[in-house]
């Protein structure tokens, strides 16, 4: 079975930073991966599919890579707004998600 | 626009069958090429799929469900249910129902979820 394992579980960072967040597949999932925002009390939303597209209107300051095993997420300058926990999640197999990555004000 | 509406009956007691509903508006289910899963989140915890329904009627489960899961559509009503049998307290946590342009295709469109309560 696919395993993903997202790093860091947490991550503080300061308003304007530039943040990355990883997810690495215990197989190759070529690029079958896509990336979700989810706030408090709120449904999942996507922000990336096939480990590089935007999802039609995400903010450009996200952005994502990789293909194999490893991907990453970068917010080029992080908003107020973007304080939330991020999940990958890969559509290779079995639909299968990370176990999250929570950006918390520093 | 397409919308997801998840509903249920918000409690239900230990080793009996919960039964949730996903209404779908603005679109209809049996046409395109979209699967219609459902995932859960405990509270405080992360998100796992529970199973995808296809417009044929085909489904796919996730196995370490153990076949307690039990997907279904009716395409008349635009609705696809979820059946899950001898529940327990892990199986508390909010139930989404969300689209997939193919089976290897991400979640582009969510509900807002039910939260499922497991307790005598």
């Amino acid at each position: 079975d696919i395993q993903l394992t997202q790093s860091p579980p947490t991550l503080s960072a300061s308003v304007g930073e530039r943040v990355t967040i990883t997810c690495r597949a215990s197989q190759s999932i070529n690029t079958y991966l896509n990336w979700y925002q989810q706030k408090p009390g709120k449904a999942p939303n996507l922000l990336i599919y096939g480990a590089s597209n935007l999802q039609s209107g995400v903010p450009s300051r996200f952005s994502a890579s990789g293909s194999g095993t490893d991907f990453t997420l970068t917010i080029s300058s992080l908003q107020p707004e973007d304080f939330a926990t991020y999940y990958c999640q890969q559509s290779y197999g079995d639909p299968l998600f990370g176990g999250g990555t929570k950006v918390e004000i520093k | 626009q397409l919308q997801l509406q998840e509903s249920g009956p918000g409690l239900v007691k230990p080793s009996e069958t919960l039964s949730l509903t996903c209404a779908v508006s603005g679109g209809s289910m049996s046409s395109g090429r979209y699967y219609w899963g459902w995932i859960r989140q405990p509270p405080g915890k992360g998100l796992e799929w529970m199973g995808s329904l296809y417009h044929s009627g085909t489904t796919y489960d996730n196995p370490s469900l153990k076949s307690r899961v039990t997907i279904s559509g009716d395409m008349s009503k635009n609705e696809v249910s979820l059946k899950i049998t001898s529940v327990t307290a892990a199986d508390t946590a909010i139930y989404y129902c969300a689209r997939h342009g193919g089976y290897s295709s991400a979640f582009d469109i969510w509900g807002r979820g039910t939260l499922v309560l497991v307790s005598s």
